[in-house]
Protein backbone atom coordinates (compact mmCIF):
# COMPACT_ATOMS: atom_id res chain seq x y z
CA UNK A 1 0.00 0.00 0.00
CA UNK A 2 1.65 3.23 -1.42
CA UNK A 3 -1.47 5.48 -0.61
CA UNK A 4 -2.26 8.37 1.59
CA UNK A 5 -6.11 8.30 2.52
CA UNK A 6 -8.20 10.89 3.46
CA UNK A 7 -11.38 11.09 4.56
CA UNK A 8 -13.81 12.98 3.61
CA UNK A 9 -13.22 13.67 0.55
CA UNK A 10 -15.85 16.61 0.48
CA UNK A 11 -17.33 18.41 3.94
CA UNK A 12 -19.78 21.16 4.13
CA UNK A 13 -19.92 22.50 8.28
CA UNK A 14 -21.29 24.71 10.09
CA UNK A 15 -20.24 27.49 12.22
CA UNK A 16 -21.61 25.51 14.94
CA UNK A 17 -20.77 22.13 13.91
CA UNK A 18 -17.74 19.59 15.23
CA UNK A 19 -15.97 17.74 12.74
CA UNK A 20 -13.43 15.53 12.27
CA UNK A 21 -10.78 15.22 9.31
CA UNK A 22 -9.26 11.49 8.78
CA UNK A 23 -5.75 11.25 7.30
CA UNK A 24 -4.37 6.89 7.25
CA UNK A 25 -1.50 5.05 5.51
CA UNK A 26 0.24 1.59 5.80
CA UNK A 27 3.48 2.35 4.49
CA UNK A 28 5.04 2.55 8.01
CA UNK A 29 5.90 6.40 7.85
CA UNK A 30 6.74 7.62 11.46
CA UNK A 31 6.22 11.35 10.38
CA UNK A 32 2.92 12.80 9.63
CA UNK A 33 1.58 15.90 8.51
CA UNK A 34 -1.32 18.75 7.85
CA UNK A 35 -1.74 21.37 5.36
CA UNK A 36 -4.03 23.69 4.58
CA UNK A 37 -4.16 25.34 1.25
CA UNK A 38 -6.66 28.11 -0.02
CA UNK A 39 -7.78 28.53 -3.52
CA UNK A 40 -4.91 29.34 -6.24
CA UNK A 41 -2.46 29.48 -3.35
CA UNK A 42 -0.25 26.84 -2.04
CA UNK A 43 -0.14 24.63 0.51
CA UNK A 44 0.72 25.65 4.25
CA UNK A 45 2.13 23.36 6.80
CA UNK A 46 -0.31 23.24 9.79
CA UNK A 47 1.19 20.54 11.82
CA UNK A 48 3.50 17.45 12.44
CA UNK A 49 3.42 14.77 14.02
CA UNK A 50 6.57 12.35 14.40
CA UNK A 51 6.69 9.11 16.18
CA UNK A 52 2.91 10.14 17.15
CA UNK A 53 3.83 13.20 19.03
CA UNK A 54 3.11 16.76 18.03
CA UNK A 55 6.54 18.77 16.88
CA UNK A 56 5.16 21.56 15.14
CA UNK A 57 2.56 23.55 15.53
CA UNK A 58 2.60 26.72 13.04
CA UNK A 59 0.39 28.89 15.13
CA UNK A 60 -2.86 27.47 14.04
CA UNK A 61 -5.68 28.41 16.16
CA UNK A 62 -7.16 26.08 18.62
CA UNK A 63 -10.37 25.51 16.23
CA UNK A 64 -7.98 23.35 14.73
CA UNK A 65 -6.77 20.32 17.07
CA UNK A 66 -5.08 17.65 15.63
CA UNK A 67 -4.78 14.16 17.38
CA UNK A 68 -2.49 11.30 16.04
CA UNK A 69 -3.77 8.02 17.83
CA UNK A 70 -1.29 5.53 16.55
CA UNK A 71 0.82 5.67 13.81
CA UNK A 72 -1.25 4.95 10.65
CA UNK A 73 -3.79 7.19 11.50
CA UNK A 74 -4.40 11.40 11.89
CA UNK A 75 -6.61 13.28 12.62
CA UNK A 76 -8.16 16.72 12.38
CA UNK A 77 -10.72 17.80 14.94
CA UNK A 78 -12.73 20.81 14.16
CA UNK A 79 -14.99 23.50 15.93
CA UNK A 80 -16.42 26.60 16.04
CA UNK A 81 -14.47 27.32 11.89
CA UNK A 82 -15.16 30.32 10.39
CA UNK A 83 -16.10 30.85 6.52
CA UNK A 84 -12.49 32.03 6.19
CA UNK A 85 -11.34 28.33 7.11
CA UNK A 86 -12.84 26.53 4.01
CA UNK A 87 -9.70 25.81 2.08
CA UNK A 88 -8.44 21.86 1.25
CA UNK A 89 -6.92 20.23 3.83
CA UNK A 90 -4.11 17.71 2.69
CA UNK A 91 -2.49 15.23 4.58
CA UNK A 92 1.12 13.63 3.48
CA UNK A 93 3.48 11.10 5.43
CA UNK A 94 7.14 10.45 5.14
CA UNK A 95 9.19 7.18 6.48
CA UNK A 96 10.58 10.33 9.37
CA UNK A 97 11.09 13.91 10.24
CA UNK A 98 14.26 13.69 8.00
CA UNK A 99 13.39 11.71 4.98
CA UNK A 100 12.25 12.96 1.85
CA UNK A 101 9.80 12.16 -0.54
CA UNK A 102 6.68 13.36 1.16
CA UNK A 103 3.42 11.27 0.06
CA UNK A 104 0.53 13.44 0.07
CA UNK A 105 -3.16 12.50 -0.25
CA UNK A 106 -5.96 13.87 -2.26
CA UNK A 107 -7.36 16.09 0.36
CA UNK A 108 -10.80 16.68 2.15
CA UNK A 109 -12.43 19.85 0.33
CA UNK A 110 -14.44 21.93 3.65
CA UNK A 111 -16.53 24.17 3.50
CA UNK A 112 -17.74 26.24 6.23
CA UNK A 113 -21.27 28.00 6.06
CA UNK B 1 14.62 27.23 4.63
CA UNK B 2 15.46 29.23 1.95
CA UNK B 3 13.54 31.12 -0.06
CA UNK B 4 13.15 29.79 -4.06
CA UNK B 5 11.62 32.01 -6.94
CA UNK B 6 9.71 30.60 -10.43
CA UNK B 7 8.13 31.92 -12.65
CA UNK B 8 4.28 32.20 -12.36
CA UNK B 9 3.45 30.68 -15.26
CA UNK B 10 4.84 29.34 -18.49
CA UNK B 11 3.47 27.25 -21.55
CA UNK B 12 5.20 24.43 -23.33
CA UNK B 13 4.29 22.68 -26.76
CA UNK B 14 2.78 18.66 -26.68
CA UNK B 15 5.82 16.42 -27.26
CA UNK B 16 8.99 19.15 -26.70
CA UNK B 17 10.61 19.32 -23.48
CA UNK B 18 9.59 22.08 -20.97
CA UNK B 19 12.44 23.33 -18.80
CA UNK B 20 11.18 24.60 -15.47
CA UNK B 21 13.88 27.71 -13.74
CA UNK B 22 14.21 28.14 -10.15
CA UNK B 23 16.51 30.06 -8.16
CA UNK B 24 17.36 29.67 -4.82
CA UNK B 25 20.18 31.89 -4.46
CA UNK B 26 20.42 31.82 -0.66
CA UNK B 27 20.09 28.25 -0.34
CA UNK B 28 22.61 26.67 2.33
CA UNK B 29 24.71 23.73 2.19
CA UNK B 30 22.51 21.41 3.47
CA UNK B 31 19.81 21.85 1.83
CA UNK B 32 18.23 19.89 -0.89
CA UNK B 33 15.97 21.10 -4.30
CA UNK B 34 12.98 19.70 -4.16
CA UNK B 35 10.04 19.40 -6.97
CA UNK B 36 6.64 18.81 -6.56
CA UNK B 37 3.49 19.23 -8.76
CA UNK B 38 0.35 19.45 -8.22
CA UNK B 39 -2.03 18.13 -10.94
CA UNK B 40 -5.81 20.26 -10.56
CA UNK B 41 -7.80 20.02 -6.86
CA UNK B 42 -4.94 16.67 -6.24
CA UNK B 43 -2.39 16.25 -3.29
CA UNK B 44 1.04 17.39 -4.27
CA UNK B 45 3.51 14.81 -6.39
CA UNK B 46 6.96 14.28 -5.34
CA UNK B 47 8.67 14.35 -8.59
CA UNK B 48 12.80 14.27 -7.99
CA UNK B 49 15.11 15.74 -5.79
CA UNK B 50 18.64 16.92 -6.05
CA UNK B 51 21.96 18.56 -3.58
CA UNK B 52 24.76 18.87 -5.79
CA UNK B 53 24.73 16.71 -8.50
CA UNK B 54 22.14 16.66 -11.73
CA UNK B 55 20.04 14.08 -11.40
CA UNK B 56 17.34 12.25 -13.39
CA UNK B 57 14.39 9.64 -12.58
CA UNK B 58 11.63 8.08 -14.85
CA UNK B 59 9.66 11.50 -14.61
CA UNK B 60 12.01 14.51 -15.06
CA UNK B 61 15.44 15.80 -14.63
CA UNK B 62 16.97 18.28 -12.40
CA UNK B 63 19.87 20.70 -13.68
CA UNK B 64 21.87 22.10 -10.75
CA UNK B 65 24.41 25.14 -11.48
CA UNK B 66 27.54 24.55 -9.69
CA UNK B 67 27.10 27.63 -7.62
CA UNK B 68 23.63 26.17 -6.61
CA UNK B 69 21.98 29.17 -6.51
CA UNK B 70 19.20 28.01 -9.49
CA UNK B 71 18.24 24.71 -10.80
CA UNK B 72 15.92 23.67 -13.92
CA UNK B 73 13.19 20.58 -13.90
CA UNK B 74 13.57 19.47 -17.37
CA UNK B 75 10.12 17.28 -18.47
CA UNK B 76 11.61 16.11 -21.59
CA UNK B 77 8.36 15.39 -24.04
CA UNK B 78 5.27 17.39 -22.11
CA UNK B 79 2.11 16.09 -22.34
CA UNK B 80 -1.18 17.49 -21.56
CA UNK B 81 -1.36 15.18 -18.65
CA UNK B 82 1.55 17.37 -16.90
CA UNK B 83 -0.93 20.29 -17.11
CA UNK B 84 0.25 21.15 -13.38
CA UNK B 85 1.38 23.63 -10.73
CA UNK B 86 5.43 22.94 -10.30
CA UNK B 87 6.73 23.47 -7.15
CA UNK B 88 10.61 24.16 -6.29
CA UNK B 89 11.27 23.54 -2.93
CA UNK B 90 14.84 24.31 -0.69
CA UNK B 91 14.24 21.69 1.97
CA UNK B 92 16.18 21.35 5.05
CA UNK B 93 13.60 19.42 7.75
CA UNK B 94 10.38 20.70 5.87
CA UNK B 95 8.08 21.04 2.89
CA UNK B 96 7.54 24.70 2.51
CA UNK B 97 5.72 25.51 -0.62
CA UNK B 98 6.42 28.70 -2.85
CA UNK B 99 4.17 30.19 -4.82
CA UNK B 100 5.45 27.80 -8.18
CA UNK B 101 4.63 27.92 -11.79
CA UNK B 102 1.84 26.95 -13.75
CA UNK B 103 2.63 24.97 -16.75
CA UNK B 104 -0.01 24.59 -19.57
CA UNK B 105 1.11 22.23 -22.26
CA UNK B 106 -1.00 23.26 -25.25
CA UNK B 107 -2.09 20.43 -27.62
Amino acid sequence: DTEVTQTPKHLVMGMTNKKSLKCEQHMGHRAMYWYKQKAKKPPELMFVYSYEKLSINESVPSRFSPECPNSSLLNLHLHALQPEDSALYLCASSLDRDSYGYTFGSGTRLTVV
Amino acid sequence: DAKTTQPPSMDCAEGRAANLPCNHSTISGNEYVYWYRQIHSQGPQYIIHGLKNNETNEMASLIITEDRKSSTLILPHATLRDTAVYYCIAYSRQLTFGSGTQLTVLP
